[in-house]
């Protein structure tokens, strides 16, 4: 079956460390997205990518990098800089670009802890 | 600006009933598309149903309906027939051109039995 793995589903680090989540899709998806939620908040978007090799920053991009070498891959770099990591992180992707009614598809997160 | 609105505190339905979780929005744009997504405690986010701004009928699908109200801005899901796997948040999200998907900040549902 087609889907998004994202991995691992729970993730620990020291604060200071970079870390990076992985986001693998097989839907033949052109954009993929990175999403992070905290507790009684929304999705906000961090970075997103319509095509190889190219990707825009999202809302609240600072603290974070990522790379889109695959169209199936779309790794998150939580960076030491981010200075509040810890939150629940979802990869999304769809078809080409962004249409009314092509409806995201998600993975199912991973939760990073920082301490 | 805050572009969607998700007001409801935690909503309670009996199972079998239905039940209708708000949404409002805030848009001058006419074109644009409106979603709803499960999150169930497990974390992912399951895409419901679509409603786009030039639509002339509600959108349905399955058990979940949308009550479109575009002079009000309002696009409110409908669940018919509760049942206890309905229990989760609730997320509305507006696309417009030129942005990317935005989400309200959810309600939680919780069906008893």
């Amino acid at each position: 079956d087609g889907g998004i793995t994202q991995s691992p589903k729970y993730l620990f680090r020291k604060e200071g460390q970079n870390v990076t989540l992985s986001c693998e899709q097989n839907l033949n998806h052109d954009a993929m997205y990175w999403y992070r939620q905290d507790p009684g908040q929304g999705l906000r978007l961090i970075y997103y990518s319509q095509i190889v090799n190219d990707f825009q920053k999202g809302d609240i991009a600072e603290g974070y990098s990522v790379s889109r070498e695959k169209k199936e891959s779309f790794p998150l770099t939580v960076t030491s800089a981010q200075k509040n990591p810890t939150a629940f992180y979802l990869c999304a992707s769809t078809q080409g670009e962004s249409d009314y009614n092509s409806p995201l598809h998600f993975g199912n997160g991973t939760r990073l802890t920082v301490t | 600006a805050q572009k969607i609105t998700q007001t409801q505190p935690g909503m309670f339905v009996q199972e079998k009933e239905a039940v209708t979780l708000d949404c409002t929005y805030d848009t001058s744009d006419p074109s644009y598309g409106l979603f709803w997504y499960k999150q169930p405690s497990s974390g992912e986010m399951i895409f419901l149903i679509y409603q786009g701004s030039y639509d002339q009928q509600n959108a349905t699908e399955g058990r979940y309906s949308l009550n479109f109200q575009k002079a009000r801005k309002s696009a409110n899901l409908v669940i018919s027939a509760s049942q206890l796997g309905d229990s989760a948040m609730y997320f509305c999200a507006i696309d417009l051109w030129g942005s990317k998907l935005t989400f309200g900040k959810g309600i939680t549902l919780s069906v008893r039995p």
